[in-house]
């Protein structure tokens, strides 16, 4: 079985400050890992995602994950937040095998100007 | 269309009537998922279409969810006899291939649906 867990539900930081969302994953094989970032009424965007390549994954908008086996984790940071990063992230795991992708609840950023 | 097209964007209803929802996923797209999202809440798979194999329909909630997928393209989800509790927003994705191999599932923007 596959899950995925992100701590914190809410997230706020101040605009400059190191952004930190965490997502813990479940899996009995080797996963493949993904974050979308959803805007205000917008669907789904990927940031980036972890294919069994380099375990440091860096995505758009000056995100990056790094997939660490034995804490089965792949968080997702970035330096500086910027204000136009307010939004829900959603982390996210597929398989081989697996015909979807399973996600977690999301955290909702905010950043304080 | 360069990306996903969902149909309607929003949608109310009155309990106990059906509704439709229309994707039509990228071109060349083989493979085309719905998911469910309700406020506050994860992402929820409801069914997942690759070619022309049969449907994963694993994620459906009850029998009163069904899709189809006409030509390997358009899908339509269909939700009968509407509950409140089906108010959420509904997105669909699709993906060249299947998302084992670590494909990317790009995402359209969701049918809102409101029952009242």
């Amino acid at each position: 079985a596959q899950s995925v867990t992100q701590l914190g539900s809410h997230v706020s930081v101040s605009e400059g400050a190191l952004v930190l969302l965490r997502c813990n994953y479940s899996s009995s094989v080797p996963p493949y890992l993904f974050w979308y970032v959803q805007y205000p009424n917008q669907g789904l965007q990927l940031l980036l995602k972890y294919t069994s390549a380099a375990t440091l994954v860096k995505g758009i908008n000056g995100f990056e994950a790094e997939f660490k086996k034995s804490e089965t984790s792949f968080h997702l940071t970035k330096p500086s937040a910027h204000m136009s990063d307010a939004a829900e992230y959603f982390c996210a795991v597929s398989q081989t095998g697996a015909n979807n992708l399973f996600f977690g609840t999301g955290t909702r950023l905010t950043v304080i100007p | 269309g360069a990306g996903v097209s969902q149909s309607p964007s929003n949608k109310v209803t009155e309990k106990g009537k059906d509704v439709e929802l229309r994707c039509d996923p990228i071109s060349g797209h083989t493979a085309l998922y719905w998911y469910r999202q309700s406020l506050g809440q994860g992402l929820e798979f409801l069914i997942y279409f690759q070619g022309n194999s049969a449907p994963d329909k694993s994620g459906l909630p009850s029998d009163r969810f069904s899709a189809e997928r006409t030509g390997g393209s358009v899908s339509t989800l269909t939700i009968q006899r509407t509950q409140q509790e089906d108010s959420a927003v509904y997105l669909c994705a699709s993906s060249l291939i299947k998302a084992q191999s670590g494909n990317t599932i790009y995402f359209g923007e969701g049918s809102w649906l409101t029952v009242v």
